[in-house]
């Protein structure tokens, strides 16, 4: 059974960098899309980015360059990396993994990082 | 960015009840759309893929139709349960996008 556990520090100031893991079991890392989304307090769903086990990787542009996704292959898991976080980035951060080989759709979700930006 | 526009915001309706969300894309994505519900505080859960394709477990009250623009899904018979917030997600094109969320209460 496929199984996503997610961590990182949930408290941050203003200018640090956010950092994520998330770690899979019951499969492996190959033919698969790893995404991050996240969801600000009270409001709705935004896709961060994606990475494709080729090493395609994509990005929402709405980010201006601060994000960086990649994967350890070795230790199943993937990260996320947001730079410069502002109060806007605060969120609870979900990482997900592609319901098919090949497939984007989010059929499987890690249990969700609350990450709070505050000086 | 492909925007996807969810209608209504929310909506009340009775057990038992049939309830249909739409999702409308600025441009076409053929039939590369899911539907996900989301209850508070928690990850969203995948309802539907590929526009009408049901996920394995989902109850089959729920339903999705559409291509190209248009898209909804149905609850055919509303149950205390299906008390959620839902989203659309598009994979017609990078970035991909999400619906502003459909909250469906209870009556």
């Amino acid at each position: 059974q496929v199984q996503l556990q997610q961590w990182g520090a949930g408290l941050l100031k203003p200018s640090e960098t956010l950092s994520l893991t998330c770690v899979f079991s019951g499969g492996s890392f190959s033919t698969f899309y790893w995404s991050w989304i996240r969801q600000p307090p009270g409001r709705g769903l935004e896709w961060i980015g994606e990475i494709h086990h080729s090493g395609s990787i994509n990005y929402n542009p709405l980010l201006n360059g601060r994000v960086t996704i990649s994967v350890d292959r070795a230790k199943n898991q993937f990260s996320l990396n947001l730079t410069s976080v502002t109060a806007a980035d605060t969120a609870l951060y979900f990482c997900a993994r592609g319901l098919r080989s090949g497939w984007s759709y989010a059929g499987y979700w890690g249990q969700g990082s609350l990450v709070t930006v505050s000086s | 960015a492909i925007q996807l526009t969810q209608s209504p915001s929310s909506l009340s309706a009775s057990v038992g009840d049939s309830v249909t969300i739409t999702c409308r894309a600025s441009q076409g994505i053929s039939i590369s759309l899911a539907w996900y519900q989301q209850k508070s505080g928690k990850a969203p859960e995948l309802l539907i893929y590929a526009a009408s394709s049901l996920q394995s477990g989902v109850p089959s009250r729920f339903s999705g139709s559409g291509s190209g623009t248009d898209f909804t899904l149905t609850i055919s018979s509303l149950q205390p349960e299906d008390s959620a917030t839902y989203y659309c997600q598009q994979f017609g094109d990078y970035p991909r996008t999400f619906g502003q969320g459909t909250k469906v209460e209870i009556k």
